[in-house]
């Protein structure tokens, strides 16, 4: 069974621009959800999404949004890019809703690297 | 202050050791999680607990409800251990998850 794919992996962008990173669940899952993490805040939380509903949504700017189609792919935008956004983003599938989904394993992806000079 | 502390920020042992990491939070959770991230980014889920114990090969989480307390344990550690682990509560107030800021953990050989 193939894993989470995300895509691209690496990305240079420079500010003021807007950036779309690809997810691509595991087959079968339904629930992603998507992270950012940098060195000095670590890992947080961005939003879930679940059967094309966005179920859950962090403390993120409304620069920052995603949507999720009807195949379970989900995209996530950020417009105006800020410095401060240069991060890995992770994201994450189950079959279920919430970082489990009512099991003990969460899938992630590779993670897509985002520099913004 | 923050919500989840976890304590070392940095483990040095030697294989063989027996490693603990714990996580103290200050909020309600329904469940709490270990992840586990090495060298590269990629994150492995390790755990999901709501209560009491679970063993999975040789690691071993355990989690206090009443004391807002895990630990996370490895038991005859090896150098393949070596990672960022981090714990992740899950708030019963709206689902969300929280993370800690991670423990580095380096295993000898």
């Amino acid at each position: 069974k193939a894993g989470v794919t995300q895509t691209p992996r690496y990305l240079i962008k420079t500010r003021g621009q807007q950036v779309t990173l690809s997810c691509s669940p595991i087959s079968g899952h339904r629930s992603v959800s998507w992270y950012q993490q940098t060195p000095g805040q670590g890992l947080q939380f961005l939003f879930e999404y679940f059967s094309e509903t966005q179920r859950n949504k962090g403390n993120f700017p409304g620069r920052f949004s995603g949507r999720q189609f009807s195949n379970s792919r989900s995209e996530m935008n950020v417009s105006t890019l800020e410095l401060g956004d240069s991060a890995l983003y992770l994201c994450a599938s189950s079959l279920l809703p919430g970082l489990a989904g009512g099991t003990d394993t969460q899938y992630f992806g590779p993670g897509t690297r985002l520099t913004v000079l | 202050k923050n919500e989840v502390e976890q304590s070392p920020q940095n483990l040095t042992a030697q294989e063989g050791e027996f490693i603990t990491i714990n996580c103290s939070y200050s909020v309600g959770i329904s469940a709490l999680h270990w992840l586990q991230q090495h060298p590269g980014g990629g994150i492995v889920s390790l755990f999901m607990l709501s209560s009491g114990k679970k063993k999975h090969g040789r690691l071993i989480a355990t989690i206090n409800i009443q004391e807002k307390h895990s630990s996370l344990h490895i038991t005859a550690s090896h150098p393949r251990d070596s990672a960022v682990y981090i714990c992740a509560p899950q708030l019963n107030r709206d689902d969300k998850i929280i993370f800690g800021k991670g423990t580095r953990l380096h295993i000898l050989p």
